[in-house]
């Protein structure tokens, strides 16, 4: 079956900018988490969301950073006023819920210039 | 606080060589441990992950791995390595506060023939 799905594979866009990155779950899983990861930080949780409950924000590194999950299936994580130190790679990842294994998306690589 | 430590950001063997990737956990709980692999360009896959059963878990492609707790580690073994197992590989543990996964820095594995 498809697995998560992640656009724009890649992205390249200018300081001060905003991004939008979009995550398309595996059809039926609840639980959706986005990730970065880069080259200084390594792989870091940035949110989470399950079902119907208020998302865990918890790993938002400041608040440029936002995410939605719109109808319990696609998400879009928003970046506002970009900076050269949000260049990464962004991970979505899905599962049935959060007693189940992750399945990830390839990523987008946001290149801020 | 949970946290992963893998030694040695690179390991290289010979096709055919035992390939052993370590991990070691911090947590003040069971904890569910992951081992991950990620190809050039590509997603996290999950490789196997141990969530309290059998403490010697196997996983897809000829891997296993071990959760020792006294120790603190579970470390990633394969008996005979293949030039296809060349790739980034991460050790994660799921938080204690939420589901997400905390994820080691990563080891590159190199294969030579």
């Amino acid at each position: 079956g498809a697995g998560v799905s992640q656009s724009p594979s890649n992205k390249v866009t200018e300081k001060g900018k905003d991004v939008e990155l979009r995550c398309d779950p595996i059809s039926g899983h609840t639980a959706l988490y986005w990730y970065r990861q880069s080259l200084g930080q390594g792989l870091e949780f940035l949110i989470y969301f399950q079902g119907n409950s208020a998302p865990d924000k918890s790993g938002l590194p400041s608040d440029r950073f936002s995410a939605e999950r719109t109808g319990g299936s696609v998400s879009t994580l928003t970046i506002q006023r970009t900076q050269q130190e949000d260049s990464a790679v962004y991970l979505c990842a899905s599962s049935w819920d959060y007693t189940y294994e992750q399945y990830f998306g390839p990523g987008t690589r946001l290149t801020v210039t | 606080a949970q946290s992963v430590t893998q030694l040695g950001s690179h390991v290289s063997v010979s096709e055919g060589a035992l390939v052993l990737l370590r991990c070691n956990y911090s947590s003040s709980v069971p904890p569910y441990l992951f081992w991950y692999v990620q190809y050039p360009n590509q997603g996290l896959q999950l490789l196997l992950k141990y969530t309290s059963a059998a403490t010697l878990v196997k996983g897809i492609n000829g891997f296993e791995a071990e959760f020792k707790k006294s120790e603190t580690s579970f470390h990633l073994t394969k008996p005979s390595a293949h030039m296809s197992d060349a790739a980034e590989y991460f050790c994660a543990v799921r938080r204690q506060a939420g589901t997400a996964l905390i994820f080691g820095k990563g080891t590159t594995l190199s294969v030579s023939s």
